[in-house]
């Protein structure tokens, strides 16, 4: 199993671009979760989903939209990038939400300028 | 306001000692709680976890203890090992059914890092 991948691992944004961060895992887990952090900070939830087609708004939801169409994927979408928007992202995974491990991908660290 | 709060940005320990990772909690309804480690350009990996029902949890050299009095919890590594040096995050949940949307949702502490010393 390659447990959860992220891609790209590193991008440059102009602000005011768009970019789509990709998420999949093969665990055929049902939660999924995706979560920025800053330097210096712990991570903070942007969005988590329960199932194919189901999403809900985390902590710091603006400026992002997701999608759910399959188990396996979820991408982030930043529409109108900004600087506050630089971090790095982290997507994860999890069997079911309540005392289960979220298994987290390696991160896509992301720059706008 | 930070919920959980790690307020030891950083810890140096030599080899073979003992190492004490502290976590402190404001939200009353936290009952499940974590400790994730994360190297440098990796995401973080679970290591250990409590529930508010126990006050200690046991994983070979890793032990956490909860005082849900004091609203605080250590991580105890023991011998430490070069190889343990990493950042290591502190998470808290609500389990409870009554706590809403937010039910199961991971809230991070800052951090902190944990240097080993040969």
């Amino acid at each position: 199993n390659a447990g959860v991948t992220q891609t790209p691992k590193f991008r440059i944004l102009k602000i005011g671009q768009s970019m789509t961060l990709q998420c999949a895992q093969d665990m055929n887990h049902n939660y999924m979760y995706w979560y920025r952090q800053d330097p210096g900070m712990g991570l903070k939830l942007i969005y988590y989903s329960v199932g194919a087609g189901i999403t809900d708004k985390g902590e710091v939801p603006n400026g992002y939209n997701v999608s759910r169409s399959t188990t396996e994927d979820f991408p982030l979408r930043l529409e109108l990038a900004a600087p506050s928007q630089t971090s790095v992202y982290f997507c994860a995974s999890a069997r079911d939400r309540l005392q289960e491990t979220q298994y987290f991908g390696p991160g896509t660290r992301l720059l706008v300028l | 306001d930070q919920q959980v709060k790690q307020n030891s940005p950083s810890l140096s320990v030599q080899e073979g000692r003992i190492s004490i990772l502290n976590c402190d909690y404001t939200n009353s309804m936290f009952d499940y709680f974590l400790w994730y480690k994360k190297y440098p350009a990796e995401g973080p990996t679970f290591l250990i976890s409590i529930s508010s029902i126990k006050d200690k949890n046991e994983d070979g050299r890793f032990t956490v203890f909860l005082n849900k009095s004091a609203k605080h919890l250590s991580l105890h590594i023991v011998p430490s090992q070069p190889g343990d040096s990493a950042v290591y995050f502190c998470a808290a949940s609500a389990q409870r059914e009554n706590y809403g949307g937010s039910q199961g949702n991971l809230i991070f502490g800052k951090g902190t890092k944990l240097s080993v010393k040969p």
